[in-house]
């Protein structure tokens, strides 16, 4: 499975757009892009995922771009419960690797 | 529906004491994993499964042990305690189809060894 790159932490207002970036610069052609989320010390929850063209769900939307080399999260309103670690992952096989993710602050 | 369940949620055991993690999910789904996530870090995959009666390593395996004699169990066994393996255990299943390899995680395991 192709590695991630994400930033540690980034920061966002309540009420803006949140971008979290992700660089899979070696992602084949049958990976997919997953994002899921850890809030405090919880199971990770997914968010969203793709392969090749854009997605949109009630949650938040996902960006990849055409040579699928690099992924944005979009949460399109922050609120404070979306301060969290995010996680980007790229899988097309078996085994689902996590890598440290980013820390989303939301703040007020 | 009750998903993915864990237990015991809180264990704390003494160096070289052994025990098990019990994993259970409702959901029919092939594929299981534990991951352990030690403080401010990200999941580190310790060992998987395609279905029952296969299995292999993660990331991490070394002091653990899986099997999977059913669909829905994947119990994680640690043979020997170390402090070192002090963590937040996480058990998750998904369906087979990559297209939709949509982890449900467990509520975790906290384990202290003394």
């Amino acid at each position: 499975d192709a590695k991630t790159t994400q930033p540690p932490s980034m920061d966002c207002a309540e009420g803006r757009a949140a971008n979290l970036p992700c660089n899979h610069s070696t992602i084949s052609g049958n990976e997919y892009v997953y994002w899921y989320r850890q809030i405090h010390s919880q199971g990770p929850q997914y968010i969203i995922h793709g392969l090749k063209n854009n997605e949109t769900n009630e949650m938040a939307s996902l960006i990849i771009t055409e040579d699928r080399k690099s992924s944005t999260l979009i949460l399109p309103h922050a609120t404070l419960r979306d301060t969290a670690v995010y996680y980007c992952i790229v899988t097309g096989g078996f085994k689902t690797i996590f890598g440290a993710g980013t820390r989303l602050f939301v703040k007020a | 529906n009750a998903g993915v369940t864990q237990t015991p949620k809180f264990q704390v055991l003494k160096t070289g004491q052994s025990m098990t993690l019990q994993c259970a999910q409702d959901m029919n789904h092939e594929y299981m994993s534990w991951y352990r996530q030690d403080p401010g870090m990200g999941l580190r995959l310790i060992h998987y499964s395609v279905g029952a009666g296969i299995t292999d390593q993660g990331e991490v395996p070394n002091g653990y042990n899986v099997s999977r004699s059913t669909t829905e169990d994947f119990p994680l066994r640690l043979l020997s305690a170390a402090p070192s393996q002090t963590s937040v255990y996480f058990c998750a299943s998904r369906p087979q189809v990559i297209a939709k390899n949509i982890q449900y995680f467990g509520a975790g395991t906290r384990l202290s060894v003394l």
